[in-house]
């Protein structure tokens, strides 16, 4: 189960509080994404990393924050400002902008975030 | 804007009968289109991508650009078929941004 891995699998966070998804890669690539994914909706993008130490808004970044520090890491902070963060987070790594523009996306397993 | 619509949420047929999950597309400059699926219980992973012009599984998809769609066919299902699919197109710079459809559950009976 190599590539991408999410931790936790599930999340259960009071409201008010502040709660870190974690997504680490071992396959060398530049770019991280996170995606949100409710049902009837798809995936929408949160935030994403074309290298460390710099990153972009994606379409819903509200009440998010990301940091990459490190290239193998892109965690996640839900912070109490999300008005609606209970879904199915999506972590994604590709190998970057200098990639093939062909080239997809490799998908972490997920984490079930539920406010409680 | 950019956008992809999936305009099915469900698609049933029966085994051995034709599928076309369809996808359409808004995009001013030049589209790279992608189908993701997702099995049950499975990480979603890279189906298809319009310019390897490839057929995966049988599926197949190709890029109408006057009709802006990326329609996925396969010409007679089978029950492992059955998973959630998704159409993406990518944009940006150095294609930066993958943009998904809402996606269409495909449920195929024996």
């Amino acid at each position: 189960d190599g590539g991408i891995t999410q931790s936790p699998k599930y999340l259960f966070r009071k409201e008010g509080q502040n709660v870190t998804l974690s997504c680490e890669q071992n396959l060398n690539h530049d770019a991280m994404y996170w995606y949100r994914q409710d049902p009837g909706q798809g995936l929408r993008l949160i935030y994403y990393s074309q290298i460390v130490n710099d990153f972009q808004k994606g379409d819903i970044a509200e009440g998010y924050s990301v940091s990459r520090e490190k290239k193998e890491s892109f965690p996640l902070t839900v912070t109490s400002a999300q008005k609606n963060p209970t879904a199915f987070y999506l972590c994604a790594s590709r190998r970057g902008p200098r990639a093939p523009a062909n080239y997809g996306y490799t998908f972490g397993s997920g984490t079930r975030l539920t406010v409680v | 804007a950019q956008r992809v619509t999936q305009p099915e949420k469900l698609l049933s047929v029966f085994k051995g009968a034709p599928v076309e999950l369809k996808c359409n597309y808004s995009y001013s400059g030049s589209p790279e289109l992608f189908w993701y699926v997702q099995y049950s219980r499975q990480r979603l992973q890279l189906l298809l991508r319009h310019i390897s012009r490839e057929s995966i599984k049988g599926f197949t998809a190709d890029l109408n650009k006057g009709e802006t769609s990326f329609h996925l066919k396969k010409p007679f299902a089978q029950e492992e078929d059955s998973a959630m699919y998704y159409c993406a197109l990518s944009i940006g710079r150095g294609s930066d941004k993958l943009i998904f459809g809402t996606g269409t559950r495909l449920q195929v009976f024996p």
